[in-house]
């Protein structure tokens, strides 16, 4: 089955630590994306990538980093200046419309807590 | 810049009521509207969609959405509700560009025995 799978579902991250999120899919979709989602602000997009090698800041990009070396994968990585890391990260993808905007497929996203 | 606003935070409806999810937006020009669900500790699912054409949009699970512009508005509605379809309800607005879209806060929908 197509999809996109995110891994690990839960994770704990140190003071000071790097953690990173994987997101792979298998659709064949051009762009990925990754949003943060905190109770109550429904969904903020953190970084999103349109083709290999190349991703663009989204509105919250402070403290993460990606990178998109594999069509199928888009890991991102959340730094220690991430001050206020807990959250749910969700990876999302989509075909490229050149005239219309396509609905994006979501993983089942990553529960990220501070130990 | 687009937005878009869903008034109620939290709706409670018996089981076999009827439904209806608010969402307003704010564009310049007539956007791409979705509405996705959302399970706790699960991704959004695609309910339905709207580009253009007939403004009463047909989605999966039994939902619809009907598109009015001169309210702004893309509600979503259900006639008859099943507890299974208690989650969390987000729309959302994108224009030309996918990295344009924008939900939503989220409805969050209990359903009552």
């Amino acid at each position: 089955d197509g999809g996109i799978t995110q891994s690990p579902k839960y994770l704990f991250r140190k003071e000071g630590q790097n953690v990173t999120l994987s997101c792979e899919q298998n659709l064949n979709h051009d762009a990925m994306y990754w949003y943060r989602q905190d109770p109550g602000q429904g969904l903020r997009l953190i970084y999103y990538s349109q083709i290999v090698n190349d991703f663009q800041k989204g509105d919250i990009a402070e403290g993460y980093s990606v990178s998109r070396e594999k069509k199928e994968s888009f890991p991102l990585t959340v730094t220690s200046a991430q001050k206020n890391p807990t959250a749910f990260y969700l990876c999302a993808s989509s075909i490229l419309g050149h005239d219309s905007n396509q609905p994006q497929h979501f993983g089942d996203g990553t529960r990220l807590s501070i130990l | 810049a687009q937005s878009v606003t869903q008034p109620d935070i939290h709706i409670t409806v018996s089981e076999g009521a009827s439904l209806e999810l608010r969402c307003n937006y704010s564009y310049g020009a007539t956007p791409y509207l979705f509405w996705y669900v959302q399970s706790p500790g699960q991704g959004l699912q695609l309910l339905l969609k709207y580009f253009s054409g007939d403004t009463l949009v047909q989605g999966i699970k039994g939902f619809e959405a009907e598109f009015k512009r001169s309210q702004s508005s893309f509600n979503l509605r259900k006639p008859s509700v099943h507890w299974s379809d208690a989650a969390e309800y987000f729309c959302a607005v994108g224009l030309y560009n996918n990295n344009d879209m924008r939900f939503g806060a989220g409805t969050r929908l209990t359903v009552k025995p």
